[in-house]
């Protein structure tokens, strides 16, 4: 079953916080958070696995709480580049390990 | 740029026309991903190999369908008798172990 992203759309000041959240209705292996730009490949920001482990850019941070199925992304201190469409892509695991299933994704603006 | 090369960008054909997509791995990569997307949603899995064998098909991957990955190099991805329904954008993703899939900008279809 696909993620429910909240929110769906996000408009900010440039240099605002935002938080982008990712639930599941089945157990996780791993989230993966990407953003896209209109007829761009999506980008990776972040992948946070079962058992604390974490990869991603620097500036990025997100938590995922393994019990809940929930995950977020927190873009702190916003800049104009960060507008674009944020997905996360959840992996159950197991036999079909790696096979993402992604939320409708949350729109972020952020203006001048 | 990812490192994940797709060919072509943007495809117009007729319905009921044949087409073939081509992805282009990162090189060391042994699992290379299908997914489609249309607009305002996030990517849907279709199918992915590791290495030569194709692993998985999702249950929208009609008859029509078909991918190859020969000598787990680059795969080719071709739909038979184009329907309108066919247009969206076709996304190839890369893989190496349990971690960061690396997308390519896509090849976007019209079928007219």
């Amino acid at each position: 079953q696909q993620p429910v992203q909240s929110p769906q759309a996000v408009i900010l000041r440039e240099g605002e916080d935002a938080v982008i959240n990712c639930s599941s209705s089945k157990a996780l292996y791993s989230v993966h958070w990407y953003r896209q730009k209109h007829g761009e490949a999506p980008i990776f920001l972040m992948i946070l696995l079962k058992g604390g482990e974490q990869k991603g850019h620097d500036k990025i941070s997100a938590s995922f709480n393994e019990k809940k199925q929930q995950s977020s992304l927190y873009l702190t201190a916003s800049q104009l580049s960060y507008s674009g469409t944020y997905f996360c892509g959840t992996d159950g695991g197991g036999t079909s390990y790696g096979k993402l299933t992604f939320g409708q994704g949350t729109i972020l603006t952020v203006h001048p | 740029d990812t490192g994940v090369s797709q060919d072509p960008r943007h495809k117009i054909t007729k319905r009921g026309q044949n087409v073939t997509f081509r992805c282009d791995p990162i090189s060391e990569h042994n699992r290379l991903y299908w997914y489609r997307q249309t607009l305002g949603q996030g990517p849907e899995f279709l199918t992915y190999f590791q290495n030569e064998a194709q692993l998985e098909k999702s249950r929208l991957l009609s008859d029509r369908f078909s991918a190859e990955r020969p000598k787990g190099s680059f795969s080719t991805l071709e739909i038979q008798r184009t329907e309108q329904g066919d247009s969206a954008m076709y996304l190839c993703a890369s893989q190496t172990g349990v971690s960061i899939q690396y997308f390519g900008a896509g090849t976007r279809l019209s079928v007219l």
